[in-house]
């Protein structure tokens, strides 16, 4: 079962930062915060991972709480091209899998 | 990341007639596989999970008998979905992975957009 709670929606203005919530209270110690995204009608996109430190790539910043409770992905200039399906993933060390949740259709309007 | 690719990207069929989805890694040698399946407005939905020289490891009420994994060749899965119905109309997405790597991370293919009549 997916262990992640996301906002449904979110919308952001072409040019700011778009900064993207995710709970995870029940992470274990091990466990890895996975961020994909999904333009409609094509598979999901890799954008960041991270355990414990904040991560940053040519994509995105991820943030995660001292406690590892919740996360924050950051596009740091959003374009349209990031209108997506955001989805936070914790991701199952004993076989590998990741359970999806509903993730946050985010809307970046001009 | 890695690149994957599945066949054919969209496919109609009558029902009752079964249906082959390839899944392939083009750069790099994947010991694991995972499918997925994605009804319209819905998020995706893990279905098995496939490591290469043995059998699947399904989710909870999926029936192996009609959702058929093949893990051929470790850059090829294949999904045959058997006597399709309606209800087994969908976007079903596969991704590669290495297991056992701690920080792994999953690449997804295009999908592939299932209709049946």
């Amino acid at each position: 079962d997916a262990k992640t709670t996301q906002p449904p929606s979110m919308d952001c203005a072409e040019g700011r930062a778009a900064n993207l919530p995710c709970n995870h209270s029940t992470i274990s110690g091990n466990e890895y915060v996975y961020w994909y995204r999904q333009i409609h009608s094509q598979g999901p996109q890799y954008i960041i991972h991270g355990l414990k430190n904040n991560e940053t790539n040519e994509m995105a910043s991820l943030i995660i709480t001292e406690d590892r409770k919740s996360s924050t992905l950051i596009l740091p200039h959003a374009t349209l091209r990031d209108t997506a399906v955001y989805y936070c993933i914790v991701r199952d060390t004993t076989g590998n899998q990741f359970y999806f949740g509903t993730g946050t259709s985010l809307t970046v309007i001009p | 990341g890695a690149v994957v690719s599945q066949h054919p990207s969209r496919v109609i069929c009558k029902s009752g007639t079964s249906v082959k989805i390839e899944c392939r890694s083009l750069d790099f040698q994947a010991t694991t596989m995972f499918w997925y399946r994605q009804f319209p407005k819905q998020s995706l939905m893990l279905m098995a999970t496939s490591n290469e020289g043995s059998k699947a490891t399904y989710e909870q009420g999926v029936e192996k008998d009609k959702f058929l994994i093949n893990h051929a060749s470790l850059t090829l899965s294949t999904l045959t979905v058997t006597s399709a119905h309606p209800e087994d109309s969908s976007f079903y997405i596969c991704s590669v992975g290495r297991a056992g790597a701690s920080t792994d991370t999953q690449y997804f293919g295009p999908g592939t957009r299932l209709t049946v009549l």
